[in-house]
């Protein structure tokens, strides 16, 4: 079944704590992506890559750390968290829209609380 | 910058009545949009795209019709069903390769029967 995988799906933590979000997809996607959803803000990119060690900023990446080592895998991660990055977090995979529709698959969401 | 945005926030409508949803975009540069729909405790899933070089798009009873004008676009559902009811999001892009789409914030579309 094709699928969008992260863990955890929800987390509790205090600041300062190092944690990553894993994320990995098995339809050989090129890109990966990034969102945090809040109320009232919507979906918002924070980091996004096109392809394996290619990496890039999206709107609100402050705070956050990504790599993309291989094609299956984009982990999130967040060296220091404060309570300003409790949130829902997406990730998401595609083909580039010249190689297929654009369309792009979510995982469940992973939802994260610092304390 | 692109800006994306929904006009309204909630929409409310009977079952078997027809809905639409708008979005407008800020740049005039964007030339790829994407409707999505939440359901509750999911991750947003795909309902429908379309590019610039067309006016319309169609699959069953979801249309998406784009402005260029006017610079929105829109998601219509004929014959809304309860279980359409969810949280649509419009998205745009100015990259070729349809990466790093801006978000609007969503429309909560309830359908009661």
């Amino acid at each position: 079944e094709a699928q969008v995988t992260q863990n955890p799906r929800y987390l509790i933590t205090v600041t300062g704590k190092k944690l990553t979000v894993t994320c990995s997809q098995n339809m050989n996607h090129e890109y990966m992506s990034w969102y945090r959803q809040d109320p009232g803000l919507g979906l918002r990119q924070i980091y996004y890559s096109m392809n394996v060690e290619v990496t890039d900023k999206g709107d609100v990446p402050e705070g956050y750390k990504v790599s993309r080592k291989e094609k299956r895998n984009f982990p999130l991660i967040l060296e220091s968290p404060s309570p300003n990055q409790t949130s829902l977090y997406f990730c998401a995979s595609s083909d580039l829209l010249w190689t297929g529709t654009g369309e792009l698959f979510f995982g469940e969401g992973s939802r994260l609380t610092v304390l | 910058g692109e800006n994306v945005g929904l006009h309204l926030p909630t929409l409310s409508v009977q079952e078997g009545d027809n809905s639409i949803i708008n979005c407008a975009y800020s740049n005039s540069a964007s030339d790829y949009f994407i409707w999505y729909k939440q359901e509750s405790g999911k991750g947003p899933q795909f309902i429908i795209d379309i590019r610039s070089n067309v006016g319309e798009k169609k699959d069953q009873r979801i249309a998406v019709t784009l402005n260029k004008t006017a610079k929105h676009f829109s998601l219509h559902i004929t014959e809304t069903q309860p279980e359409y009811s969810a949280v649509y999001f419009c998205a745009a892009s100015i990259d070729q390769a349809g990466t790093a789409l801006i978000f609007g914030k969503g429309t909560t579309l309830s359908v009661s029967s």
